[in-house]
């Protein structure tokens, strides 16, 4: 059975920063790996996708990398901003999605 | 503890025939409900989500509908499917009324659609 962890659970950090999100899962078995993010009172927003063969994929500010043999994928986010403040998810899709528990990140101005 | 149920796992349908999803949510009150769908090699995108019976907002037009006839009960449909429905198809629930920072999301199993 896929499991899903997310470390750390929460974070905070002054605006400018470079951070890092960790995920780990522990069936190698995964169609793609994904990176949420969900703001309070709203839905998910799927911010990376990463393909099994894939091994990162970077959009603007993002970037996402996949090692399936060591069961793990990181988000990098550069130059933090405020309005990156929120919880964000990472989830391997096999026969299901299955969802980390996430990392709530607030970035302070 | 809450759980959240979805049926069926995987469908296949031709095009053109009806659709019926099902979601359910044990264990919980008044919870909002969410449906979900990604297509192949696309993110997750937010189809509709209910803040109570009777009540359903669309975030995208599409050949789909959502109805929530019971509190704990949330279905997706359709009439005549496209081939564009193909994908996977998430319910999801959240508790209402807390504070906005501690609004979570919980994901049912999903539902595998493809459509020929």
């Amino acid at each position: 059975k896929q499991e899903v962890t997310q470390i750390p659970a929460a974070l905070s950090v002054p605006e400018g920063e470079n951070l890092v999100l960790n995920c780990s899962f522990t069936d190698s078995a995964i169609y793609n790996l994904q990176w949420f993010r969900q703001d309070p009172g709203k839905g998910l927003t799927s911010l990376l996708l990463i393909q099994s063969s894939q091994r990162e994929q970077t959009s603007g500010r993002l970037n996402a990398s996949l090692d399936k043999s060591s069961g793990r994928s990181t988000l990098y986010i550069a130059a933090s901003q405020p309005g990156d403040s929120a919880t964000y998810l990472c989830a391997g899709l096999d026969q299901n999605f299955v969802f980390g528990p996430g990392t709530r990140l607030s970035v302070l101005p | 503890s809450q759980t959240i149920h979805q049926w069926p796992a995987t469908l296949v349908q031709p095009v053109g025939s009806p659709l019926s999803l099902e979601c359910t949510v044990e264990g919980t009150s008044n919870p909002n409900l969410y449906w979900y769908r990604q297509a192949a090699g696309r993110g997750l995108q937010l189809l509709f989500y209910s803040v109570g019976i009777g009540q359903i907002s669309s975030e995208v037009p599409q050949n789909l509908s959502a109805s929530r006839p019971q509190d704990r009960q949330f279905i997706l449909s359709s009439k005549k499917l496209l081939l564009s429905d193909s994908g996977f198809y998430l319910c999801a629930w959240s508790v209402p009324g807390l504070a906005a920072s501690t609004d979570t999301q919980y994901f049912g199993p999903g539902t595998r659609l493809t459509v020929l």
